[in-house]
């Protein structure tokens, strides 16, 4: 069974902190999503990637930076965590054509920013 | 990408089938139909897409009109487990550029009892 898999489920960090979410996919997916979702807003995209060391901005990149390194990992890194960073993220996968295929969600983490 | 349109909820009673429509009447002649549920605190599944011939697969089917400006998703039995947010999507192809998927509120089904 295709894995999108997100390191924590639930996570708790400090105002200011550095903050890493790691997703990791088995299915040699070319792209990588993380998107954000808040109650009233849906969800929204943060950064994508295309292939290993690419990145591509998203519609709420700020606050945010991201990494892919390898194929099957792509890091979200909250630079200095604020309290309105507080939301539910997820990391999305899917074939270059996704379009055609479908895209793969991992069970989210839910951030609370104190 | 073309907007859509969604019912912000429906009701279905268990094992009846449930009917999800989706208006999306800017469709243009490249632009594929999409459908995902959101289960509470999971993330997103993906259902069934299509062009313009109707779909089915093990979880649903998909009916588009002639002129695909709107869609139907169809889940012949409804269990308590389809109680989940729907989405219905548009988007074109675009190979090499931004793939990204666009959620709207969506469909917040309820199947009771």
């Amino acid at each position: 069974d295709v894995k999108v898999t997100q390191s924590s489920r639930y996570l708790v960090k400090r105002t200011g902190e550095k903050v890493f979410l790691e997703c990791v996919q088995d299915m040699d997916h070319e792209n990588m999503f993380w998107y954000r979702q808040d109650p009233g807003l849906g969800l929204r995209l943060i950064y994508f990637s295309y292939d290993v060391k690419m990145k591509e901005k998203g519609d709420i990149p700020e606050g945010y930076s991201v990494s892919r390194e390898k194929k099957e990992r792509f890091s979200l890194i909250l630079e200095s965590a604020s309290t309105n960073q507080t939301s539910m993220y997820l990391c999305a996968s899917s074939l270059l054509g996704g379009w055609s295929y479908g895209y793969t969600f991992g069970s989210g983490t839910r951030l609370t920013v104190v | 990408d073309a907007k859509t349109t969604q019912p912000t909820s429906m009701d279905c009673a268990e094992g009846r089938a449930a009917n999800l429509p989706c208006n999306h009447s800017t469709i243009s002649g490249n632009e594929y139909v999409y459908w995902y549920r959101q289960i509470h605190s999971q993330g997103p599944q993906y259902i069934i897409h299509g062009l313009k011939n109707n779909e089915t697969n093990e979880m649903a089917s998909l009916i588009i009109t002639e002129d695909r400006k709107s869609s139907t998703l169809i889940l012949p039995h409804a269990t308590l487990r389809d109680t989940a947010v729907y989405y219905c999507i548009v988007r074109a192809p675009n190979w090499g550029g931004s793939e990204k998927l666009v959620f709207g509120k969506g469909t917040k089904l309820t199947v009771n009892p």
